[in-house]
């Protein structure tokens, strides 16, 4: 069975450009997650989608970032434009259960924005 | 408010040794769920372990344990006898049953196995 995966694997941009980052995760799973570590800190949540629902996008960090889940498949989130502080790896994960499910991530986008 | 802690941010052993990495968390729910994942230099995070808060009983698997503590909001990871393939980073994760499945994650320690 295929794991999470993400395309791309890396992705370097200029200031102001955009960005289209894709998460495709295990068939049947409902619960997609978009995560983000900045170097060195904590891995934080961004948002959470139930099938093609935004069941909560409280950690998205301002309306440059948007995130879709068209027909509850996979998932895009377009970083658009682009700043120096959305540098990051960008993680995705899927789970089958909303709470206390086992998380299977992807191996992240590692986006650098210049 | 949730929070996790990993005071080590990064740790060196030379092969064969033990090594113990720290987790300490801040929850006010009384259910929820801890994890360690691994991040190899691949980039994955490869699942670990899960511990719901019910079940404090430390768990063995092969050189891994795991070592939960309701009293003092800890749940460390030791690697008995480590090994160079045991170098990666490590997270220490809480999920809590009124928020999803959101996961909080500690900032991870880099662990280096020297041979």
């Amino acid at each position: 069975e295929a794991g999470v995966t993400q395309f791309p694997s890396h992705s370097v941009i200029e200031k102001g450009q955009t960005v289209t980052l894709r998460c495709d995760p295990i068939s049947g799973h409902d619960n997609l997650y978009w995560y983000r570590r900045v170097m060195g800190k904590e891995i934080k949540f961004l948002l959470h989608f139930v099938k093609e629902s935004k069941q909560d996008e409280s950690g998205m960090p301002n309306n440059r970032f948007l995130a879709e889940r068209t027909g509850g498949t996979y998932s895009t989130l377009k970083v658009q434009p682009a700043e120096l502080e959305d540098s990051g790896v960008y993680f995705c994960a899927s789970s089958h259960m909303t709470v206390g499910s086992l998380a299977f991530f992807g191996q992240g986008t590692r986006l650098t924005v210049v | 408010a949730q929070k996790v802690t990993q005071a080590q941010t990064e740790i060196s052993v030379v092969e064969k040794e033990d090594v113990t990495l720290d987790c300490v968390y801040e929850t006010r729910d009384t259910t929820y769920y801890l994890f360690w994942y691994k991040q190899p230099p691949s980039g994955e995070l490869v699942f670990l372990i899960r511990r719901n808060s019910f079940d404090e009983q430390n768990e063995i698997s092969g050189r891994y344990s795991w070592n939960f503590q309701k009293s003092t909001s800890s749940f460390n990871f030791t690697i008995t006898a480590s090994q160079v393939v045991d170098s990666a980073v490590y997270f220490c994760a809480l999920s809590q049953a009124n928020t999803g499945n959101q996961f909080y994650f500690g900032t991870g320690t880099s662990l280096t196995v020297i041979p």
